[in-house]
């Protein structure tokens, strides 16, 4: 069981816009900047979000992150095939003083 | 290019000691703006958060898994280390280090990850 609450999975066609919601608590999310990271199969995680909101450099401005409260969503515009991963949101928990991650989503671009 | 990449045996035996070390090259361990971290991924399942070293050795870990586990940092060497005692099948997973950084709490840079398999 995760810390933080993420759908399984989500889909959409190609060229639409998908959301994924992560939600936690005031201990972590409510206190902490959030992350997502885009995972494809036998590579490292990628960080997509920093901070909430921020891309690194590199990454499209297709991808962007929002937090309010204890929750966070990444939303995805103009999906890819390439865009099929599995999609993690994380964060600091300030009660554990450890770094907790969302239990993935499956993004499908059907 | 700041890179990391993990070492260790592949396959741990039931009750041993499961062991890797992190390098990290292209940058230097001994920083005050990072910590640096170990991520796993059983099979089939999400990323966990096994813990974080800071240069000083300072460390926080997961509370679930605190009571084996042993991360050790050489700063000389540009190296961090993971120690999990008295592995089971539970703990077979692809184990990634990683950078942490210290504002934003995130994990920017990762290692490509290596399967540990705890089989007899």
């Amino acid at each position: 069981q995760s810390v933080l609450t993420q759908p399984p999975s989500v889909s959409a066609a190609p060229g639409q816009k998908v959301t994924i919601s992560c939600s936690g608590s005031s201990s972590n999310i409510g206190d902490n900047y959030v992350s997502w990271y885009q995972h494809l199969p036998g590579t490292a995680p990628k960080l997509l979000i920093y901070d909430n909101n921020k891309r690194p450099s590199g990454i499209p401005d297709r991808f962007s992150g929002s937090k309010s409260g204890t929750s966070a969503t990444l939303g995805i515009t103009g999906l890819q095939t390439g865009d099929e991963a599995d999609y993690y949101c994380g964060t600091w928990d300030s009660s554990l003083s450890a770094g907790v991650f969302g239990g993935g989503t499956k993004l499908t671009v059907l | 290019q700041l890179q990391l990449q993990e070492s260790g045996p592949g396959l741990v035996k039931p009750s041993e000691t499961l062991s890797l070390t992190c390098t990290v090259s292209g940058g230097s361990i001994n920083s005050s703006d990072y910590y640096w971290g170990w991520i796993r991924q059983p099979p089939g399942k999400g990323l966990e958060y096994i813990g974080n070293i800071y240069y000083s050795g300072y460390t926080y870990y997961n509370p679930s898994l605190r009571s084996r586990v042993t991360i050790s940092i050489d700063t000389s060497k540009n190296q961090f280390s993971l120690k999990l005692s008295s592995a089971t099948a539970a703990d077979t997973a692809v184990y990634y280090c990683a950078r942490h950084r210290l504002g934003a709490r995130d994990f920017d840079y990762w290692g490509q990850g290596t399967l540990v398999t705890v089989s007899s």
